[in-house]
Formats: C-alpha cells, structure tokens, sequence
C-alpha cells in the first residue's frame, strides 16, 4: 500500500507562477525523490534528498524536507507550459536496503501559457 | 544510449487469460525493479531483482503473479488468470546497482486491459 500524501491532488497555475507541492509520508525512511510523469506513462527522476539532508536545489527545483514532520515540498520556480505533468514523491523506507520505493499519489500540475 | 524499454506498449486480453509483459532494462544495469500504477495513482511497488535473483517479491499482490530474469538482464512479468483488477500500467525501472541511493529510471510501461 502507498504510504505517501500529497498535498494539492491538482494545481493549476499561471506561466512564471512558482509551484509547490507537498508530501507527507509515515515511516522512517533513508531518501525521499521525486519523480514526474507526463500523459500517465514513464517516471522522470527530479532530484533526491538524503534523510540527513534539509534543503536541496536543482535549476528551478529547490526540496525541503523535513524528518520531525515526516514531510517534504517541491518548489519549482518560474513554471513553464512544459512543466504540466504529475508529479511524485517516493519515499525509500530504511528498513528496506534495497531500492524499493513507496510512491504517494501525486500532485497534478497544469501550467497555463 | 537507449533507456529501458517495455513490451508491449499495450496489451489487451481477456479474463482468465495468461500474459507475459517484457522488460529491457539499460545495458549494465544490475538492478531491476517492477511496479504497477493504477489510474490516478501513485506507481506501487511490486519486485525487484538484483542480477537474476529476486531480492524481494514482497509487492506481488497473489500467486498469479510471478517474474522472471533469469540471465540478469532482460525481465518478464507474467500473470496467470488474469482479472480484470489486474488493469494498470506496469512499469519497469533499473539502476546501476541495487541500493538505496541510487537513480531509478523508468521504461514507459505496458498498458495491460483485462477484459
């Protein structure tokens, strides 16, 4: 079962707008990612965050997370049109050595022109 | 070069019916991993493999379900008595090794519609 919320299910927003997602998750765990998914098929990797890390950029991406909270945000910034997709945080639980990943059910954004 | 890529892209068939979904993952990539989305969901785990054994099967929803790799590379997906709960994409993925840490990327899926 999926242990990750995400927080807005939908957000639609203007160009150059910043955009920001939420996550939450429920048990201890080793990294969070977050992958994107356009028209339902592949995942596209964005950027991953150790557990002992608190904030994390990558070009208009910036991560926060925040382990006392279980919780984790992508702030993308100045959107474009092409960055309309779903988007999804996974989480890496620290029980599992391996790369098993627990997905939350995704924010749906639409950046209009 | 090519990133892992999945057959069919869409498979449609009838309840009751056996299929066998097929991954290539990227050349060199000792890890692979296979999840299943359903409409409007998060991908959910299902297996991975580390070379040609199963390092944990423990996603796999019932005994219908089974996969293969057997000379560490190529992947199949095979369900048995197919329901039509079993509509979803499967999507595959593969890594450089298995851990943690490491980037997973994803193949397109197969589209499988249980009729």
């Amino acid at each position: 079962s999926q242990q990750g919320e995400e927080d807005p299910q939908a957000l639609s927003i203007q160009e150059g707008e910043n955009a920001t997602m939420n996550c939450s998750y429920k048990t201890s765990i080793n990294n969070l990612q977050w992958y994107r998914q356009n028209s339902g098929r592949g995942l596209v990797h964005l950027i991953l965050i150790r557990s002992n890390e608190r904030e994390k950029h990558s070009g208009r991406l910036r991560v926060t997370l925040d382990t006392s909270k279980k919780s984790s945000s992508l702030l993308i910034t100045a959107s474009r049109a092409a960055d309309t997709a779903s988007y999804f945080c996974a989480t890496g639980p620290i029980y599992n050595q391996g790369g098993k990943l627990i997905f939350g059910q995704g924010t749906e954004l639409s950046v209009k022109p | 070069g090519a990133g892992v890529s999945q057959t069919p892209s869409n498979k449609v068939t009838e309840k009751g019916k056996y299929v066998e979904l097929r991954c290539d993952p990227i050349s060199g990539h000792t890890a692979l991993y296979w999840y299943r989305q359903s409409l409007g969901q998060g991908p959910e785990f299902l297996i991975y493999f580390q070379g040609t054994g199963a390092a944990d099967d423990s996603g796999l929803p019932n005994d219908r379900f089974f996969a293969v790799r057997p000379e560490g590379s190529v992947s199949t997906l095979k369900i048995q008595r197919t329901e039509r709960g079993d509509s979803a994409v499967y999507l595959c993925a593969s890594s450089t090794v298995l851990a943690p840490q490491e980037t997973q990327y994803f193949g397109p899926g197969t589209r499988l519609l249980v009729l």
